[in-house]
């Protein structure tokens, strides 16, 4: 069935560096989300990403959603102690939105 | 504020024990979600309603039961609890259910089974 993987499960950064997430699916996507929980929080959207190529800006943070839409890729530019928290690219299987592990983020200050 | 509101905040029980979760949705939402949060399970689906009727279902145990009343807030029902049921249950709500757009998500029910 489908699944979709999410890379790295944790990354730890200094402040000031970049980071990258990526979900990759077995199987062609008909769209994907983002959302971030921080820590003691609950999941809050970020965005969501419906067309092949498309690539989405919010400020220092990136989205791309893959050619062939089956992967999808979160940048964070210049990290700062506030984007700590995990990040998770849930997908629509059959109507359920299924979430993973996500990748855990922590900022070094 | 996400608009959608969970109680209790946390709750503290025995196993072998019965509780129920409650959930109000997003003013307007017709869709409601319950997720289950453990620590070495991520972000697990349990059901998903669509205003009153069941509309998926995910790897929810059968002591688990939920249902979406005709003023759209939910229930979540464990029973015969277990230490393995510990968990934050998280409840979110969308305007639709299909699986696109976005979903609210509650403070979430912090359940400890002792």
């Amino acid at each position: 069935g489908q699944q979709v993987m999410q890379i790295p499960q944790y990354q730890h950064v200094q402040e000031g560096e970049d980071f990258t997430t990526y979900c990759n699916s077995s199987t062609t996507l008909s769209n994907i989300q983002w959302y971030k929980q921080r820590p003691g929080g609950h999941p809050v959207f970020l965005i969501q990403l419906v067309k092949s190529g498309e690539v989405k800006k919010q400020k220092r943070l990136t989205f791309q959603f893959g050619e062939a839409k089956k992967n999808s890729s979160l940048h964070i530019t210049a990290t700062q102690t506030t984007d700590v928290g995990t990040y998770f690219c849930p997908y629509n299987q059959g109507g359920k939105l299924i979430f993973g592990q996500g990748t855990e983020l922590s900022v070094k200050p | 504020d996400s608009g959608v509101t969970q109680t209790p905040k946390h709750l503290i029980t025995a196993t072998g024990q019965r509780v129920t979760l409650r959930c109000s949705p997003r003013s307007g939402d017709l869709s409601v979600y319950w997720y289950q949060q453990s620590l070495d399970q991520g972000l697990q689906f349990l059901i998903q309603y669509y205003n009153g009727e069941e509309r998926a279902k995910g790897n929810i145990l059968e002591r688990f039961s939920a249902q979406q009343f005709p003023d759209l807030h939910s229930e979540l029902n464990l029973s015969s609890l277990e230490l393995g049921d510990s968990a934050l249950y998280f409840c979110a709500s969308s305007l639709l259910g299909q699986g696109s757009g976005e979903l609210f998500f509650g403070e979430g029910s912090r359940l400890t089974v002792l």
